[in-house]
């Protein structure tokens, strides 16, 4: 079946603890994305990937850290994390970047608490 | 910067009407518009994809419209069903390779 799958879905922690949320689809995507999602600002996208070593900031990229060593991988990284990083999660892939037929699909989702 | 709105932010109607749901975007370059549906607690189901090029898409009882010139696009919802409560995002694929989500509208038909 082809999905994006994210882990843990679920994930407490304290202030500081670094943490790595993964990322990974079966579906020979290039193009893969972060987003967070919280009350009455909606999805904001952190990082994206067009491709294998290529990783590019997006709109609340302060705070997190990715990398793309494999094409199917696209882990989210949280160095030192803070409250202000309670959030869900969601990581989504795409066939590619860069064209009109690229649609976005998207993993489960990953609820964060930073205490 | 490309800017996505939804309007309304929350719409209640009683089963069986139609309804349309509203996205505006700023910036005119983008490769395609996304609308998906989200349910309380839940991760992302895509309902339509519609490409630059393109004027609409039907999935169903929706039909999304695009007119890229004007920055709008348009969720028609056809003889709404309470299982259509949700709340509505769309997306903006722009021309930076960047995606741009609204805030969503969340509908809720009554039974």
């Amino acid at each position: 079946e082809a999905q994006v799958t994210q882990n843990p879905r679920y994930l407490i922690t304290v202030t500081g603890k670094k943490l790595t949320v993964t990322c990974s689809q079966n579906m020979n995507h290039e193009y893969m994305s972060w987003y967070r999602q919280d009350p009455g600002l909606g999805l904001r996208q952190i990082y994206y990937s067009m491709n294998v070593e290529v990783t590019d900031k997006g709109d609340v990229p302060e705070g997190y850290k990715v990398s793309r060593k494999e094409k199917r991988n696209f882990p989210l990284i949280l160095e030192s994390p803070s409250p202000n990083q309670t959030s869900l999660y969601f990581c989504a892939s795409s066939l590619g970047a860069g064209g009109p037929f690229y649609e976005q699909y998207f993993g489960p989702g990953t609820r964060l608490t930073v205490t | 910067k490309q800017e996505v709105t939804q309007i309304p932010a929350a719409l209640s109607v009683p089963e069986g009407e139609n309804l349309v749901l509203n996205c505006s975007f700023t910036d005119s370059a983008i490769y395609n518009l996304q609308w998906f549906r989200q349910d309380p607690g839940k991760g992302l189901t895509s309902l339509l994809l519609i490409q630059s090029s393109q004027r609409e898409q039907t999935s169903g009882r929706l039909n999304a419209s695009l007119d890229k010139s004007s920055g709008r696009s348009t969720l028609y919802i056809a003889a709404s069903q309470p299982g259509d409560s949700a709340t509505y995002l769309c997306a903006v694929f722009d021309r930076d390779d960047k995606i741009i989500f609204g805030k969503g509208t969340r509908l809720h038909i009554l039974p």
